[in-house]
């Protein structure tokens, strides 16, 4: 079976730093996608970044950027120059991409890395 | 595009109430899920639909819990009777199949306490 593995629970960092939440998952499958979403006290989920396993280069949106490491099955997200804003739980999640494509349509969940960011 | 729209936001009953939250899909979105969230148990799936059709209900705690999706815009989830173990933030999400890669859309959840 498929699983995500967050293995920060918290982290904290100061205003301005640079920060990389961890994710590592297990599957045995070739192609599948991931994704990293952020939950603020807003409690509202939002998509920040996703990753295809068949692309080489790493996924990039703003400040934040992914480190993907295929054969390690590392799935790091990069905070650059971070803001109080991004206060939130980050979820990573997997989705195989054979599982993309029939009606078994999951994501898999990592249980979420709580990031405070200090003034 | 108005996103998943949930309601009501915030929901308190008693215990042996009947509660139904509701959910709005992102319009020609094929695929809709609903979660539940807590601090000890974290996200878990609890039904999901395509195509209004239940597709996998495995993760629906007990008999109490039912959901539904009578047409493509519009999905329940009904708890009775409520106890304070089902006290939760309950997510509705909806996605377009498309390889994989849109991920889902989530709404804005609807936090249950049961007292």
């Amino acid at each position: 079976a498929q699983t995500v593995t967050q293995s920060q629970p918290e982290m904290s960092v100061q205003e301005a730093e640079t920060v990389t939440l961890s994710c590592t998952y297990d599957t045995s499958e070739s192609n599948y996608y991931l994704f990293w979403y952020k939950q603020p006290p807003s409690r509202q989920m939002i998509l920040v970044i996703r990753q295809e396993a068949y692309k080489q280069q790493n996924a990039t949106e703003n400040r934040f950027s992914v480190n993907f490491q295929k054969a390690a099955k590392s799935f790091s997200l990069k905070i650059s120059d971070s803001q109080l804003g991004d206060t939130a739980m980050y979820f990573c999640a997997f989705m195989n991409h054979l599982t993309a494509v029939d009606s078994n349509y999951q994501l898999i969940w990592g249980a979420g890395t709580k990031l405070i960011i200090k003034p | 595009d108005a996103g998943v729209i949930q309601s009501p936001r915030h929901e308190v009953t008693e215990m042996g109430q009947e509660v139904t939250l509701r959910c709005k899909p992102i319009s020609g979105h094929d695929y809709l899920f609903w979660y539940r969230q807590t601090m000890m148990r974290g996200l878990e799936l609890l039904i999901y639909f395509n195509n209004n059709v239940p597709i996998d209900d495995s993760g629906m705690p007990e008999d109490r819990f039912s959901a539904k999706m009578p047409n493509a815009s519009f999905s329940t989830l009904k708890i009775q009777p409520s106890e304070p173990r089902d006290s939760a933030v309950y997510f509705c999400a909806s996605s377009l199949r498309d390889r994989g890669l849109r991920g889902y859309t989530f709404g804005s959840g609807t936090r249950l306490t049961v007292v």
